[in-house]
């Protein structure tokens, strides 16, 4: 099935550093969403973005909605060891109820 | 609890034989979506259930994949003759009319 592209794939920073990824398509989503999984878990959303150009925070944490609505990234600055995990960006065509589309993840690890 | 809960969280079976996965929405959320996680990759999107309407199966990979939702609440997916190709973690997610997917833990299947 169609996923997005994201890069990178994986990170292997210290702690204290800054993170960012992206992701492109090669099609137009109305709304971009960044995930985050543990383990054995489920993903549980970090920031939903609706608008093009629109730019969001939660924390250390930004992400932006490009503005040809066919990319976005996610910055988390000042990483510490809990931001440890698989990071997936999502689009979805329409707003509402509506199926996501899916990166690749970017894994990253953190050397304390 | 009050999260989405999938049972069960393992499940080994043998290539041929049938197998049902089940989820538990978060009570009162009309949206039901199942995804599908192979090892290393990004989710991919099988089906989902809004309402009384017909539920979007364009994500299906088979004819063997089928999925119910009974009186809008709980529901099943079902492989039929199980092919190793299909192991792979199982998640489900659900969501208001126009709210955030809250994604459950997961059913891990593998085939033998």
């Amino acid at each position: 099935g169609q996923q997005l592209n994201q890069s990178p794939q994986s990170m292997f920073i210290q702690e204290g550093e800054d993170v960012s990824m992206n992701c492109t398509s090669s099609s137009i989503f109305n709304t971009w969403l960044w995930y985050k999984q543990d383990p054995g878990e489920g993903p549980v959303l970090l920031i939903a973005l609706y608008k093009a150009g629109e730019l969001t925070s939660n924390g250390r944490l930004t992400a932006q909605f490009g503005i040809t609505r066919k990319d976005s990234f996610l910055n988390i600055s000042a990483s510490i060891p809990s931001d440890v995990g698989i990071y997936f960006c999502a689009g979805q065509r329409l707003q509402g109820a509506q199926k996501l589309v899916f990166g690749q993840g970017t894994r990253l690890t953190i050397n304390p | 609890g009050a999260g989405v809960s999938q049972s069960p969280s393992n499940k080994v079976t043998e290539k041929g034989k049938d197998v049902e996965l089940r989820c538990d929405p978060i009570s009162g959320h009309t949206a039901l979506y199942w995804y599908r996680q192979s090892l290393g990759q990004g989710l991919e999107f099988l089906i989902y259930f809004q309402g009384n309407s017909a539920p979007d199966k364009s994500g299906l990979p088979s004819d063997r994949f089928s999925a119910e939702r009974t009186g809008g609440s709980v529901s099943t997916l079902t492989i039929q003759r199980t092919q190793q190709e299909d192991s792979a973690v199982y998640l489900c997610a659900s969501s208001s009319a126009w709210g955030e997917q809250f994604f459950g833990p997961g059913t891990r299947l593998t085939v033998l």
